[in-house]
């Protein structure tokens, strides 16, 4: 069972253009929702990250958009350039006491010139 | 320089052959995990170690065995390797144990079975 689910899996926008990532998760414990990127050939690392008691979460050109109802967000990437591509992985975090981040697959973002 | 630092990068052994990886943290974290990550760049938790006791085993095959010396390294042994666990293994920290803290991740060892 798949508890975090990411679409779409490749994705293709214009440099300029705003790319829309969008993540949903099965156990509506979960809640703290990080997003960790990873370029060609180097290993992930933190973009931005969300917990349940906000429903947006902005970080430059970079925002994560939250609806705890229907246990899904979306990171949007204004003004995408060519250096934003690579793959984002939606991950999700439980309560404290169980210290495992559940990854989903990955969306990997080409941003073309 | 505070990082995760990992060995060896690259590592291609034949099929039946035993290999250990080892990672050590600057950061003065104390926690540290090990993910297998595949050819479709899927990441999965392997094991989390808490001041060098290991806290999650995930279900994973008796051949991959963990070990922890002190909070700052954490090695990995496979016996016998099979041609499934070729994959990148990437070693992580956290701050503490419990709590949503950010995973700083070090370059991975490849390895390659054959």
């Amino acid at each position: 069972q798949q508890q975090v689910r990411q679409s779409p899996q490749s994705l293709t926008v214009w440099e300029g253009e705003t790319a829309i990532l969008n993540c949903s998760y099965e156990d509506s414990t979960f809640d703290y929702f990080p997003w960790y990127w990873q370029f060609p050939r180097e290993s992930p690392a933190l973009l931005i990250a969300i917990r349940p008691v906000s429903n947006k979460k902005e970080d430059g050109r970079f925002t994560i958009f939250f609806n705890k109802r229907e246990k899904k967000l979306s990171l949007h990437i204004t003004d995408s350039q060519p250096g934003d591509s690579a793959t984002y992985f939606c991950a999700a975090f439980p309560p404290s006491g169980y210290n495992k981040l559940t990854f989903g697959k990955g969306t990997v973002l080409l941003v073309s010139p | 320089e505070t990082a995760v630092f990992q060995t060896p990068n690259y590592h291609v052994t034949q099929v039946g052959n035993e290999v250990s990886f080892n990672c050590k943290q600057t950061l003065g974290h104390d926690t540290m995990y090990w993910y297998k990550q595949d050819s479709k760049k899927l990441l999965k938790i392997m094991f989390s170690y808490n001041n060098k006791q290991l806290i999650v085993n995930e279900t994973v095959p008796r051949r991959f065995s963990p070990q922890s010396s002190d909070k700052a390294h954490l090695n990995l042994r496979i016996k016998s390797v099979e041609p499934e666990d070729s994959a990148v293994y990437l070693c992580a920290s956290s701050l503490y144990w419990g709590g949503a803290y950010e995973q700083y991740f070090g370059p991975g060892t490849r390895l390659t079975v054959l």
